[in-house]
């Protein structure tokens, strides 16, 4: 079946913009995950959601950063007024509740200049 | 405070060598371990788990890992290396008596087969 998918891959904006980052889970995966990897380090947990709801966002940054799955699907990241900082690779996984293993998407890569 | 610790950064190894790409980890509670390897331009990759039950876990591309309690190490191994092995590893660890799902994962190791 189809895996986790993010959109857009690359995306290159211009310090100060606002960028909204998306994930697609596995289909009746009901825990989504976003996590931030910096080039050679390994990823950094930022936020999760079981269902839509939010259950922890002690790993974002700042109020900069915000996260949503209204409908326990779909998932937007959102950074507002992208600082250089935030270049980076995205990665969102999925999980079944009772599972515990993650699948992880492609990622995107940000660039902020 | 949970943390996962990779302490080469790069494994160099000779194709039909023996691998091992080493993890040691801290939890407070039982601990899931986990290992994923990415390739260039590629997402992470699952290749295999601990959450109970027998210490050697078997994964995917025959690759396995040995759970070691007392030295809460959880090292990933091959028996013969092959050239396409040549990718960067994570080793991944979270508190299974937790109710946070979230990785911690280590720094990566990069793993050089060469022919």
């Amino acid at each position: 079946g189809a895996g986790v998918s993010q959109s857009p891959r690359y995306k290159v904006t211009k310090r100060g913009q606002d960028v909204a980052l998306r994930c697609d889970p596995i289909s009746g995966h009901v825990s989504l995950y976003w996590y931030r990897q910096a080039l050679g380090q390994g990823p950094e947990f930022l936020t999760y959601f079981n269902y839509e709801a939010q259950q922890d966002k002690s790993g974002l940054p700042n109020d900069r950063f915000s996260a949503e799955r209204p409908e326990g699907s779909i998932s937007t990241l959102t950074i507002q007024r992208t600082e250089q900082r935030d270049s980076a690779m995205y990665r969102c996984a999925s999980s079944s509740l009772l599972q515990e293993t993650q699948y992880f998407g492609p990622g995107t890569r940000l660039l902020v200049l | 405070a949970q943390s996962v610790a990779q302490p080469e950064d790069q494994v160099n190894v000779a194709e039909g060598n023996p691998l091992t790409v080493k993890c040691t980890y801290s939890v407070s509670g039982n601990p899931y371990l986990f290992w994923y390897v990415q390739y260039p331009n590629r997402g992470l990759q699952f290749l295999l788990k601990y959450i109970t039950g027998d210490n050697l876990v078997k994964g995917s591309y025959g690759f396995e890992a040995e759970f070691n309690k007392s030295q809460t190490s959880f090292h990933l191994k091959k028996p013969s290396a092959l050239v396409s092995d040549s990718a960067l590893y994570f080793c991944a660890v979270r508190d299974g008596g937790g109710s946070q799902g979230n990785l911690i994962f280590g720094k990566g190791t990069k793993l050089s087969v060469k022919p």
